[in-house]
């Protein structure tokens, strides 16, 4: 069974500062896809980012990009110029069509974000 | 642009009723799955379905059943309820045209179980 691990419970960063959060997971599948979900207070699951694991390069959506290293199972978050509005639970989650289209999270990482 | 859609947004029961939570998709989507998220925990898969069959199953109680409808709207139904049960359940959506990796969620019915 796939398994998803976030091992920083909570974050914080420093307004307008750069933050990256950890992911880490456990396959045996070469094709799968990855994602943040981010869960601010109001709990609406609303997806920051994805990627591909066929693909090398890594995603960016505006100011969050992602490290994705597939031999390591590393996919970590990285959140430039953080906002007050980001400040939320992030989670990192796992989809491999092979066994089912369902998503698979991670504990998640609350981020505090200070002004 | 429209989003899921979910009914209730809060219920309230008590031990042993039933409920039924609506989910209603993006216009266009074709694929519903549903997840539990209980206190402090990260959301659990629990059904899915595709075309109104079901497509995977995931920690599902056998108390509850759900079903999609022609219209693509789908309805979980929860019955001889917990005070376990108490959650927040999402419904989310995807494009066939696009994958299943694209799943847009809804703001989720919070159940309390009392």
């Amino acid at each position: 069974a796939q398994t998803v691990t976030q091992s920083q419970p909570e974050m914080s960063v420093q307004e307008a500062e750069t933050v990256t959060l950890s992911c880490t997971y456990d396959t045996s599948e070469s094709d799968y896809y990855l994602f943040w979900y981010k869960q601010p207070p109001s709990r609406q699951m609303i997806l920051v980012i994805r990627q591909e694991a066929y693909k090398q390069q890594n995603a960016t959506e505006n100011r969050f990009s992602v490290n994705f290293q597939k031999a390591a199972k590393s996919f970590s978050l990285k959140i430039s110029d953080s906002q007050l509005g980001d400040a939320a639970m992030y989670f990192c989650a796992y989809m491999n069509n092979n066994a089912g289209n369902m998503l698979t999270f991670g504990g998640g990482t609350r981020l505090m974000v200070k002004p | 642009a429209a989003g899921v859609i979910q009914s209730p947004r809060h219920l309230i029961k008590e031990k042993r009723e039933t409920a039924t939570l609506k989910c209603y998709p993006i216009p266009r989507h074709d694929t519903v799955y549903w997840y539990q998220q209980g206190p402090g925990q990260d959301p659990q898969f629990l059904i899915s379905f595709y075309e109104k069959m079901q497509s995977d199953k995931g920690s599902i109680p056998d108390r509850f059943s759900a079903q999609q409808f022609s219209d693509y709207h789908s309805e979980l139904n929860m019955s001889s309820l917990e005070l376990g049960d108490s959650a927040l359940y999402f419904c989310a959506s995807s494009p066939q045209d696009r994958g299943p990796y694209e799943q847009y969620f809804g703001p989720g019915t919070r159940l309390t179980v009392t």
